[in-house]
């Protein structure tokens, strides 16, 4: 069975900061992966998606970047933290269209 | 530019009762439908799905109807439990074009005891 792990689960970074996040999948190959970001008030906001190693598709001018090393893997990005980058971001995957997306447990992230 | 609109924050509804959320979408291209659930500090959670081939797909309590020339859909959860209460979230795609999947903002549904 397929499943997705994403961590950490929580993390305080200052202002300034880098950042990584990191989300895997296992049981499949060659998913679509996507990350997302919850902010008060705005519901899941797509931030980034990707259909193959390499490519990735940015939604929205942001201070966050994202890379696929690998089939499985997905990392997101920051060079310099915002106070405006905190969040819950969740990473999820599926299998191309008319299927639904899955989703990993989420990161809180919170900058000071 | 907010393509998938769920108006209502938050929706209070009687155990036993049914509850209906609601979502409008502005993209007549999308063509695939979906609804999450999600609870605090959690991944949400898939529920049910609807192409735009369909009007009605029905899963158990949940049942999602699309009418396109509104561009609405809804789902309806009958009866409604305690442990419904969650937040909802409406997704849309437009399959043709891409793989992606676009969010509205979320209903939070308390059901009352």
């Amino acid at each position: 069975s397929q499943t997705i792990h994403q961590w950490p689960a929580t993390l305080v970074q200052p202002v300034g900061s880098p950042l990584s996040l990191e989300c895997t999948v296992e049981g499949t190959s060659n998913p679509n992966l996507y990350w997302y970001r919850q902010a008060a008030g705005r519901g899941l906001q797509l931030l980034f998606y990707s259909v193959g190693i390499g490519q990735i598709s940015s939604e929205v001018p942001q201070n966050l970047s994202a890379s696929r090393p690998q089939d499985r893997q997905f990392i997101l990005s920051s060079k310099k933290l915002l106070l405006s980058d905190s969040g819950f971001y969740l990473c999820a995957w599926n299998e191309g269209m008319n299927t639904e997306a899955f989703f990993g447990q989420g990161t809180r992230l919170t900058v000071v | 530019d907010q393509q998938v609109k769920q108006n209502s924050p938050s929706l209070s509804v009687q155990e036993g009762r049914i509850s209906i959320l609601n979502c409008d979408y502005t993209n007549s291209m999308f063509d695939y439908f979906l609804w999450y659930k999600k609870y605090p500090a959690e991944g949400p959670t898939f529920l049910i799905s609807i192409s735009s081939i369909k009007d009605k797909n029905e899963d158990g309590r949940f049942t999602v109807f699309l009418n396109k020339s509104a561009k609405h859909l809804s789902l309806h959860i009958v009866p409604s439990q305690p442990g419904d209460s969650a937040v909802y979230f409406c997704a849309a795609s437009d399959t043709n074009r891409d793989d992606k999947i676009i969010f509205g903002k979320g209903t939070r549904l308390h059901i009352l005891p």
